[in-house]
């Protein structure tokens, strides 16, 4: 399967607990991008990287989540001391920057990651 | 934040007949995307129109854009029950980042 990946689909976790989401673009894709869904609303931006710079981060992202990109290829999602609020699908996607432009305007996503803070 | 609203919120309809969903958004664009999520799952691309262009089809899709009225509609001819899904649009600005807003989604039913 050459598609985006995320591991895990599925998190439990008590309030106060770190939890960390991984997401693997397709590769030779060098701009990737997080977003955050809740129940009946459309994602939300959170930060995008090209290759392993981090070149945007919504206000959106506290200083309780750190993602990460360290060698461009796959990237990390970490959420420090999560809450109830944090409760939601985190999607990641990828893009290419060759190709026509329409081909690196279109993002491909990953099948998320749900997040349960109980 | 939310780029805009799309309406109706939910949409259900017989196997065979054209469903229509809007779109309004606020800021100026570069494009603007149609995707489709089917329940608890990622987004698939479906279409891109330019901030230029007036219309495009693809398959049994079409897609308009007025951007000043700033809205977008899709329409999907002939539905089929797989189309069941919520369709999403999405803008991309000025900025080269090509990071997406989304409007809040139509959830459509089609009924067999």
């Amino acid at each position: 399967d050459t598609g985006v990946s995320q591991d895990p689909r599925h998190k439990i976790t008590k309030r106060g607990q770190n939890v960390t989401f991984r997401c693997d673009p397709i590769s030779e894709h060098n701009r990737l991008y997080w977003y955050r869904q809740t129940l009946g609303q459309g994602p939300e931006f959170l930060t995008y990287f090209q290759n392993e710079a981090q070149l945007e981060k919504s206000r959106l992202l506290s200083d309780r989540f750190s993602a990460e990109r360290p060698k461009g290829s796959f990237s990390t999602l970490e959420i420090q001391r999560t809450e109830q609020g944090d409760s939601a699908m985190y999607l990641c996607a990828s893009s290419p920057s060759i190709g026509g432009l329409a081909a690196q305007e279109t993002q491909y996503f990953g099948p998320g990651t749900r997040l349960l803070v109980l | 934040s939310q780029q805009g609203e799309e309406d109706p919120q939910a949409l259900s309809i017989q196997e065979g007949e054209n469903a229509t969903m809007n779109c309004s958004y606020k800021t100026s664009i570069n494009n603007l995307q149609w995707y489709r999520q089917n329940s608890g799952r990622g987004l698939v691309h479906l279409i891109l129109i330019r901030s230029n262009e007036r219309e495009k089809h693809s398959g049994r899709l079409r897609v308009t854009l007025d951007t000043s009225k700033k809205s977008s509609s899709l329409l999907i001819t002939a539905s089929r029950a797989a189309d069941t899904a919520s369709y999403f649009c999405a803008t991309t600005g000025s900025g080269n980042t090509g990071k997406l807003i989304f409007g809040q989604g139509t959830t459509l039913q089609v009924k067999p």
